[in-house]
């Protein structure tokens, strides 16, 4: 089975601007988690889907937002980028069972840096 | 509030040696899951091992062991006979399986192992 992708893997952006990334969930999965890791906060959880609807949210503020699609395919959305919005962003797949989150399998992950 | 602690920033010994990574959680919840991952310099976070709070049972795989200890919240990781190979960043995590379902990771420890 194919892992977890994500594109693009690389992006510069300057601030002011808006970025869209994407995962593409391992075959099977329907749960899509993304998080965020910067050296200052460590991994943090941003949202999490599941059947294209957002079942859980981190404390982010309004400029992330994302989807899921029917195909469980996700994209994450960053409005008005800042500075500080430079890091690396992970997804991360999982089944579903008995309402459920199982393991997390991550993609590897797209490295964003705003100047 | 969730919270996994991993005290060691730094980890570095010389292959062969065995090394034990340590990291202590707090919640309230009586039912979790614990996890360890490995981050290499590519950025992926790979899933090692997961526990089950119900299970305190300890394991061995392969080179990897970890020892559960409920009574005092602690999820210790070692690696035997370490490999130039395991040099990467490894985190700790838990995860809810009531309310808000996601990873609270900890703050990782650099792992350098040595030729």
């Amino acid at each position: 089975k194919a892992g977890v992708t994500q594109t693009p893997r690389y992006l510069i952006k300057t601030r002011g601007q808006q970025v869209t990334l994407s995962c593409s969930p391992i075959s099977g999965h329907r749960s899509v988690s993304w998080y965020q890791q910067t050296p200052g906060q460590g991994l943090q959880f941003l949202f999490e889907y599941f059947s294209e609807t957002q079942r859980n949210k981190g404390n982010f503020p309004g400029r992330f937002s994302g989807r899921q699609f029917s195909n469980s395919r996700s994209e994450m959305n960053v409005s008005t980028l800042e500075l500080g919005d430079s890091a690396l962003y992970l997804c991360a797949s999982s089944l579903i069972l008995a309402g459920n989150q199982e393991t997390q399998y991550f993609g590897p992950g797209t490295r964003l840096l705003v100047l | 509030a969730q919270k996994v602690t991993q005290a060691q920033t730094e980890i570095s010994v010389v292959e062969k040696e065995d090394v034990t990574l340590d990291c202590v959680y707090e919640t309230r919840d009586t039912t979790y899951y614990l996890f360890w991952y490995k981050q290499p310099p590519s950025g992926e976070l790979v899933f090692l091992i997961r526990r089950n709070s119900f299970d305190e049972q300890n394991e061995i795989s392969g080179r990897y062991s970890w020892n559960f200890q409920k009574s005092t919240s602690s999820f210790n990781f070692t690696i035997t006979a370490s490999q130039v190979v395991d040099s990467a960043v490894y985190f700790c995590a838990l995860y809810r399986i009531q309310g808000a379902q996601k990873l609270v990771f900890g703050q990782g420890t650099r792992l350098t192992i040595n030729p």
